[in-house]
């Protein structure tokens, strides 16, 4: 129980084209979604909270003009990069829990998207 | 916020040999610590996990340990294997809703 599935796995496109990440909770609902970028050798960077049926949380320093989520169901929510360039390339993650926000659960990752530029 | 540190950011031991990584944070509500494994360009996953009301939890090779007052938990692998190469990231969180707050990541080389 408790997948999670991430779409595209990889994504190379030309400077300037838009991508949308897809985040889903398989076998449970979740009010609540994570994405994540990381860099080679590095650890995951939380750049977002996605909240269903409301407006995402986005940490310092990200710019939610750049990165839209939307989470629109309990099961789904999707992260687009917006006229993306090369220095959007990375790897980017999201992840789901299964409890309420007091439940001590673990996050479930998706197996993340490769995304380069060029 | 939450501060998490882990330590060390590499670690090579024999295989057979013990590893041991180590974890800080800072905020005491936090109330739930778990452990992830990621292999290179694969999704960090659930290795072992604590709750604070208890001090330490054992699933085979792998242990955790945590000390509240302390601020402090640690990744305990016995009898290591070379498939236990891998970078371990603790995280640190007040609950699944609410952020997890990750360490930096440990890069584990297993030597056969």
């Amino acid at each position: 129980g408790a997948v999670v599935s991430q779409h595209p796995s990889r994504v190379i496109c030309k400077s300037g084209t838009s991508v949308k990440i897809e985040c889903r909770s398989l076998d449970f609902q979740a009010t609540t979604m994570f994405w994540y970028r990381q860099f080679p050798k590095k650890s995951l960077m939380l750049m977002a909270t996605s909240n269903e049926g409301s407006k995402a949380t986005y940490e310092q320093g990200v710019e939610k003009d750049k990165f839209l989520i939307n989470h629109a169901s309990l099961t789904l929510s999707t992260l687009t990069v917006t006229s993306a360039h090369p220095e959007d390339s990375s790897f980017y993650i999201c992840s789901a829990g299964t409890g309420g926000a007091f439940s001590n659960q673990p996050q479930h990752f998706g197996d993340g998207t490769r995304l380069s530029i060029l | 916020g939450e501060n998490v540190e882990q330590h060390p950011s590499t670690l090579s031991v024999q295989e057979g040999d013990s590893a041991v990584i180590k974890c800080t944070y800072s905020d005491s509500a936090s109330n739930y610590f778990p452990w992830y494994k990621q292999e290179l360009g694969k999704r960090p996953q659930l290795i072992i996990d604590i709750r604070s009301n208890v001090g330490e939890k054992k699933d085979q090779r792998i242990a955790v340990t945590l000390n509240k007052t302390a601020k402090h938990f640690s990744l305990h692998i016995t009898e290591t294997q070379p498939e236990d190469s891998a970078v371990y990231f603790c995280a640190a969180t007040r609950g699944t809703g609410n952020q997890f707050y990750f360490g930096t990541g440990t890069s584990l080389t297993v030597i056969p």
